[in-house]
């Protein structure tokens, strides 16, 4: 069964540091997000992505964020200057299509564990 | 703003018996509301979702009630099985939040045998 691939699985960073944060959705997918989810808290929003521009963020991804599709097949996260409170664990998902014709379910992947000292 | 939110955030049930996990949610312009499960270490999993113009849902072993009166959301659980034991998160997606998922807090459902 296709799934959506993250790497690495855990990240330990310094604070001040950039980071890249890999994905990998579902090949025949069209949209693709980045979401978080603080230690204990909800899973939150952070940026959407389609025909490889954003199609949108939340407050919380600043000028500090940014995404990219390299390539036909990666999909990544960049933050620039990691702070304490981006500790965090990053789940990327995709879906084929946006709702045209009913709900498309997003396809979460595994997550990566972002650990700013 | 709008939020989506739960009702319990721990729910302990015996093997076979049925759950009930509640949500509450404010936007009324949602199209879509879904349940997800999480495991501990893994990312969410789609379990079910119903629309807006809906009230009830049935899935494998799970229901999903939509009562937009009081703009409440319930996921039921037949026959729980240890498997289930996870945290479940209701969510809402709608056009004007450009199709991003909404998460409400989590339940953390366990599962005793």
């Amino acid at each position: 069964e296709p799934e959506v691939t993250q790497t690495p699985s855990h990240q330990v960073t310094q604070m001040g540091q950039e980071v890249i944060l890999r994905c990998v959705p579902i090949s025949n997918h069209l949209y693709f997000y980045w979401y978080r989810q603080i230690l204990g808290q909800k899973v939150e929003f952070l940026v959407s992505f389609y025909n490889n521009e954003i199609s949108e963020k939340s407050e919380i991804f600043d000028d500090q964020f940014s995404v990219e599709r390299p390539d036909g097949s990666n999909f990544t996260l960049k933050i620039r200057s990691t702070k304490l409170e981006d500790s965090a664990m990053y789940f990327c998902a995709s879906t084929y299509l946006e709702g045209a014709a009913g709900f498309d379910e997003q396809f979460f992947g595994p997550g990566t564990r972002l650990t700013v000292l | 703003g709008e939020s989506v939110g739960l009702h319990l955030p721990t729910l302990s049930v015996q093997e076979g018996d049925n759950s009930i996990i509640n949500c509450a949610y404010s936007n009324s312009a949602s199209d879509y509301f879904i349940w997800y499960k999480q495991e501990s270490g893994k990312g969410p999993q789609f379990i079910i979702d119903i629309r807006s113009n809906m009230d009830k849902r049935q899935g494998q072993r799970v229901t999903v009630l939509l009562n937009k009166t009081v703009k409440h959301l319930s996921l039921q659980i037949a026959a729980t099985q240890p498997g289930d034991s996870a945290v479940y998160f209701c969510a809402e997606n709608g056009r004007n939040s450009g199709y991003a998922l909404n998460f409400g807090k989590g339940t953390s459902l366990l599962v005793t045998p």
